[in-house]
């Protein structure tokens, strides 16, 4: 089946470092969301992205869709305290109904 | 403004127990409707989805079942909790699937 592969796993940063995550697949998506999860919470929508090529920013997030369709990156500047949490990349095509694939989380821990 | 309502919060149950989670959207008629659950330190796996009244599609086998009475409940059900049942279940509503997901705030059920 169609699976996401999220990079890394988990990381470690100091507080003002710039932090890069991906989301890479054999298969085309027609969409690309970005969520974050806070401790404890459920996970909140941060930028979504329609088209190839497409870059889009909300605040110190950058989000772009790769040209191939098969894969999206996030970026973080200047990462803060308050960054830390669960960044899930999903995946959406259009198979006769839009399926939503999560990737697996990129764990994010800012030390201060 | 649409808002989406999870409880309880925390539900400590013994292993054979039955269990009843609940979710409701307000704000918004005939949303598309999900439960997913997440396992300690993992991603998110979808187990039911609903695009209507008593409309409801499951993607994993298990020991869960779930309702939607009504247009904006959507209710997570088991009638013997398994150990394995554990985990940070989210119940979460779309207007369409490539807008994405609100998210509830999740329950955190541990099975003993």
């Amino acid at each position: 089946g169609q699976q996401l592969n999220q990079s890394p796993q988990s990381m470690f940063i100091q507080e003002g470092e710039d932090v890069s995550m991906n989301c890479t697949s054999s298969s085309i998506f027609n969409t690309w969301l970005w969520y974050k999860q806070d401790p404890g919470e459920g996970p909140v929508l941060l930028i979504a992205l329609y088209k190839a090529g497409e870059l889009t920013s909300n605040g110190r997030l950058t989000a772009q869709f790769g040209i191939t369709r098969k894969d999206s990156f996030l970026n973080i500047s200047a990462s803060i305290p308050s960054d830390v949490g669960i960044y899930f990349c999903a995946g959406l095509r259009n198979t006769g109904g839009f399926k939503t694939i999560f990737g697996a989380g990129t764990r994010l821990f800012v030390k201060a | 403004s649409q808002t989406i309502h999870q409880w309880p919060a925390t539900l400590v149950q013994p292993v054979g127990s039955p269990l009843s989670l609940e979710c409701t959207v307000e704000g918004t008629s005939n949303p598309n409707l999900y439960w997913y659950r997440q396992a300690a330190g993992r991603g998110l796996q979808l187990l039911f989805y609903s695009v209507g009244i008593g409309q409801i599609s499951s993607e994993v086998p298990q020991n869960l079942s779930a309702s939607r009475p009504q247009d904006r409940q959507f209710i997570l059900s088991s009638k013997k909790l398994l150990l394995s049942d554990s985990g940070f279940y989210l119940c979460a509503w779309s207007e369409t699937a490539v807008r994405g997901y609100t998210f509830g705030s999740g329950t955190r059920l541990t099975v003993v």
